[in-house]
């Protein structure tokens, strides 16, 4: 049982480039997110998937797209890379239903656009 | 939105010392989770507790959610206990919002 899993660990991108980063989940969650953290703060959401086939704003959009593939996986993508996105990216899922049960986070992604 | 505020910022303390870490927040709330974030940026599962009294070894956590925050016990502390200690709280829509952290450092 793998838990959360993302790729890649560590990228370099600049400015303007895109990439996708990709998580993957074996607990049979339902809810999917995405976070950044930035140096010195707490984690604030980007995007978020409830259930399969369904992708909502969080915190912080801007600059981002989502799309949940299937009941596994999560995608971000950034389409034009800028400087402001460097951070590390966490990926996390967990059960929901009428609230929302434990969080469970991957690794991160450390990402640096120059 | 609601507000997450923990306190203290930053602790620093000796092998052995014992730590109250504090979570408040500005609403009621559905959920409360405790994280900590190790040296390496891995965020580990503390307590999933959003009312009541949970205890796991050396750790333990408080909520009195009709009074708005949370308490983090950590006894004899050891040096593999550094790190950040995350509070993230649920209001609605099933989100997290996380505080800032409390930075604990424990010196051999």
């Amino acid at each position: 049982n793998a838990g959360v899993t993302q790729t890649p660990k560590f990228q370099v991108l600049k400015t303007g480039q895109s990439m996708t980063l990709q998580c993957a989940q074996d607990m049979n969650h339902n809810s999917m997110y995405w976070y950044r953290q930035d140096p010195g703060m707490g984690l604030r959401l980007i995007y978020y998937s409830a259930s399969e086939g369904t992708t909502d704003k969080g915190e912080v959009p801007n600059g981002y797209n989502v799309s949940r593939l299937n009941k596994r996986e999560f995608s971000l993508r950034l389409e034009s890379a800028a400087p402001s996105q460097t951070s590390v990216y966490f990926c996390a899922s967990s059960v929901t239903g009428t609230r929302l049960y434990e969080q469970y986070f991957g690794p991160g992604t450390r990402l640096t656009v120059t | 939105g609601i507000q997450v505020e923990q306190s203290p910022p930053d602790l620093i303390l000796q092998e052995g010392a014992n730590s109250t870490l504090r979570c408040n927040f500005s609403d009621s709330v559905n959920n409360l989770q405790w994280f900590h974030q190790n040296p390496w940026g891995q965020l580990i599962n503390l307590f999933y507790i959003p009312s009541g009294t949970k205890q796991n070894g050396r750790l333990s956590a408080t909520t009195v959610a009709t009074e708005r925050y949370s308490l983090l016990y950590i006894s004899s502390s050891q040096t593999t206990d550094s790190g950040v200690y995350f509070c993230a709280v649920e209001r609605k829509a099933q989100k997290l919002v996380f505080g800032q952290g409390t930075r604990l450092t424990i010196n051999p």
